[in-house]
């Protein structure tokens, strides 16, 4: 089972940052934060991962509480072409066959003008 | 090539029929992992391949679905006997290392109608 919860749909308006929240209150110690995205018709795209520390990249920022028991991944100025389902997933960094990832059910976000 | 390939990328067959669906994966992935999703839901694992290690078949569905991956490169997922619910998009990934960080790279998928 995923061990991750967010919110089924959210709306942002283009321009503006999306803001996804993601819980992950049972996250062990060694576990990272994963974020990946589905546009339609598509596979599974990488965004951003952590463990502790807020990350950057040029697709978005991920803010991981003190205690780690949630996150929240920033689009920062959100276009129509990041209309998709965006995945949050807690997993071990060297999991082996425990790497596997693990898919919930995901947030569906949809960028509207 | 640049990505991870999948062929074909639509199949449509008759019940009880036999299907392969392939996976090329990025050159010099040791990792590759088949996942199928059915029409509205998520991601459902199906089998993971590390190296020359046994494969994780935990979670395939039945006995009549098998995968095998050839010199440690392009895999082959087997259906046998295909059913109405077999219908899916299946989804093959490939990381350069077990749990590498940067994530994995997913191909197109093939989607499956079982008619």
């Amino acid at each position: 089972d995923a061990k991750t919860t967010q919110p089924p749909s959210m709306d942002c308006a283009e321009g503006r940052a999306a803001n996804l929240p993601c819980n992950h209150s049972t996250i062990s110690g060694n576990e990272y934060v994963y974020w990946y995205r589905q546009i339609h018709s598509q596979g599974p795209q990488y965004i951003i991962h952590g463990l502790k520390n807020n990350e950057t990249n040029e697709m978005a920022s991920l803010i991981i509480t003190e205690d780690r028991k949630s996150s929240t991944l920033i689009l920062p100025h959100a276009t129509l072409r990041d209309t998709a389902v965006y995945y949050c997933i807690v997993r071990l960094f060297y999991g082996g066959s425990q790497g596997n990832l693990i898919f919930g059910k995901g947030t569906k976000l949809s960028v509207k003008p | 090539g640049a990505g991870v390939s999948q062929s074909p990328s639509n199949k449509v067959t008759e019940k009880g029929k036999d299907v392969e669906l392939r996976c090329d994966p990025i050159s010099g992935h040791t990792a590759l992992y088949w996942y199928r999703q059915s029409l509205g839901q998520g991601l459902e694992f199906l089998i993971y391949f590390q190296g020359n290690s046994a494969p994780d078949k935990s979670g395939l569905p039945s006995d009549r679905f098998s995968a095998e991956r050839t010199g440690g490169s392009v895999s082959t997922l087997t259906i046998q006997r295909t059913q109405q619910e077999d219908s899916a998009v299946y989804l093959c990934a490939s990381s350069s290392g077990p749990g590498t960080g940067n994530g994995y790279t997913f191909g197109s998928g093939t989607r499956l109608t079982v008619v």
